[in-house]
């Protein structure tokens, strides 16, 4: 099974500041399709996960540009330009290869 | 618009059986592959079954596998999670989820609690 690895664990940002997620994946979760299917999902609190990127780089619909993926083989990252206080909850990564892997999260709060 | 709508959880005993249903509508169910995805209390996603659109492909989490069975009904547009020899540890809530991959389409979830 393929391994998801985020860090920070947790991180404090102020309103307006940028933020940055690392996710490693123990493999690449490239197919043989020629797709790399790693996702970002935002949890926020009391609600239901809702995908913010898809297949590394793709935001989903009604995902506001502030939020962009980046990264290949083995080394993602989930880049916020510019935080805002409806950007809290817990981020994860996730590869699409079977058996489907989340990483730990990140817990994202506003100082 | 597309809609997800989980029931069947609660209160069961260790050992014991629950089916959870999960309600499609505002796309071809068909022709759409389906997950189920947990969520632990206080903890991460755990990705735990997918079943393709033809249902003749099934993929099970090593933690449910022998114990789960997805299946689905197309001429109820229903999603269905056969939860057999239930643990503690199988206490969650449980999203069904549109997608193979899961992608961005989840329902509300519904809570399964283990215990005696």
């Amino acid at each position: 099974d393929i391994v998801m690895t985020q860090t920070p664990l947790s991180l404090s940002v102020t309103p307006g500041q940028p933020a940055s997620i690392s996710c490693k994946s123990s493999q690449s979760p490239l197919d043989s399709d020629g797709k790399t299917y790693l996702y970002w999902y935002l949890q926020k609190p009391g609600q239901t996960p809702q995908l913010l990127i898809y297949e590394v780089s793709s935001r989903f619909s009604g995902v506001p540009d502030r939020f962009s993926g980046s990264g290949s083989g083995t080394d993602f990252t989930l880049k916020i330009s510019r935080v805002e206080a409806e950007d809290v909850g817990v981020y994860y990564c996730m590869q699409g290869i079977h058996p489907l892997t989340f990483g730990g999260g990140t817990k994202v709060e506003i100082k | 618009e597309v809609q997800l709508l989980e029931s069947g959880g609660g209160l069961v005993q260790p050992g014991g059986s629950l089916r959870l249903s999960c309600a499609a509508s505002g796309f071809t169910f068909s022709t759409s592959d389906m997950s189920w995805v947990r969520q632990g209390p206080g903890k991460g996603l755990e990705w735990i079954s997918a079943i393709s659109a033809s249902s003749g492909n099934t993929h099970y989490a090593d933690s449910v596998k022998g114990r789960f069975t997805i299946s689905r009904d197309i001429s109820k547009s229903t999603l269905y999670l056969q939860m057999n020899s239930l643990r503690a540890e199988d206490t969650a809530v449980y999203y069904c989820a549109k997608g193979w991959r899961i992608g961005g389409y989840w329902g509300q979830g519904t809570l399964v609690a283990v215990s005696s």
